[in-house]
């Protein structure tokens, strides 16, 4: 399957662990965004990449959150100290882009994260 | 601020009957728009866009035309199927490269 993964799949912590999410693109993807998903709601953007370079993060990504796209292929999120309210659907996606140039965005399942 | 309004669901359908969703945005600009499909237990797929103004977007009997006077991208479809049965969500994406959703409108359709 080329298509975007990410794992886990599902997350389940206490409030107060850190968490840490991957994503592998499709591989000739040069960008790489991330977006969360609460219950009932569309997807939220929170960051994106354009190979190894992050070059934008919604306001929505709190100082607990980072990610990081080290080798400009796959990416990781990471979120300290979680709160009941970052549970939520973690999406990635993927997409081959330029300036200028808007291309089709390939989403991966998600990582469902409940915090307790 | 930029938004989509899509208007809320469920809408509920007999097989065969027409579809309309309607999807406004609030953006600057010449934003390319979207609709994605998101089937039970799946991940959200891509089901057509238009990037500029009066262009129609189709893919598997599904149509969306690019409205800028309206700043509207309505979804319709002639005859829905069970399988249509689906949360479908309208995007779009400006100078930026990130997507903005609305909230989404869940479809059942019944036999």
């Amino acid at each position: 399957d080329t298509g975007v993964s990410q794992n886990p799949r599902h997350k389940i912590t206490k409030r107060g662990q850190n968490v840490t999410f991957r994503c592998d693109p499709i591989s000739e993807h040069n960008r790489l965004y991330w977006y969360r998903q609460t219950l009932g709601q569309g997807p939220e953007f929170l960051t994106y990449f354009q190979n190894e370079a992050q070059l934008e993060k919604s306001r929505l990504l709190s100082d607990r959150f980072s990610a990081e796209r080290p080798k400009g292929s796959f990416s990781t999120l990471e979120i300290q100290r979680t709160e009941q309210g970052d549970s939520a659907m973690y999406l990635c996606a993927s997409s081959l882009g330029w300036r200028g140039l808007i291309n089709e965005q390939f989403f991966g399942p998600g990582t469902r994260l409940t915090v307790l | 601020g930029n938004s989509v309004t899509q208007m809320e669901g469920p809408v509920t359908l007999s097989e065969e009957a027409f579809l309309t969703i309607n999807c406004t945005y609030t953006a600057t600009g010449y934003p390319s728009l979207f609709w994605y499909v998101q089937y039970p237990g799946e991940g959200l797929q891509l089901l057509l866009k238009a990037t500029k103004a009066d262009d129609k977007g189709s893919n598997k009997g599904f149509e969306a035309t690019y409205r800028k006077e309206t700043t509207s991208f309505h979804l319709e479809k002639g005859s829905v199927q069970v399988s249509d049965s689906a949360v479908y969500f309208c995007a779009y994406t400006g100078t930026a490269s990130k997507l903005t959703f609305g909230t989404g409108t869940r479809l059942q359709v019944t036999l």
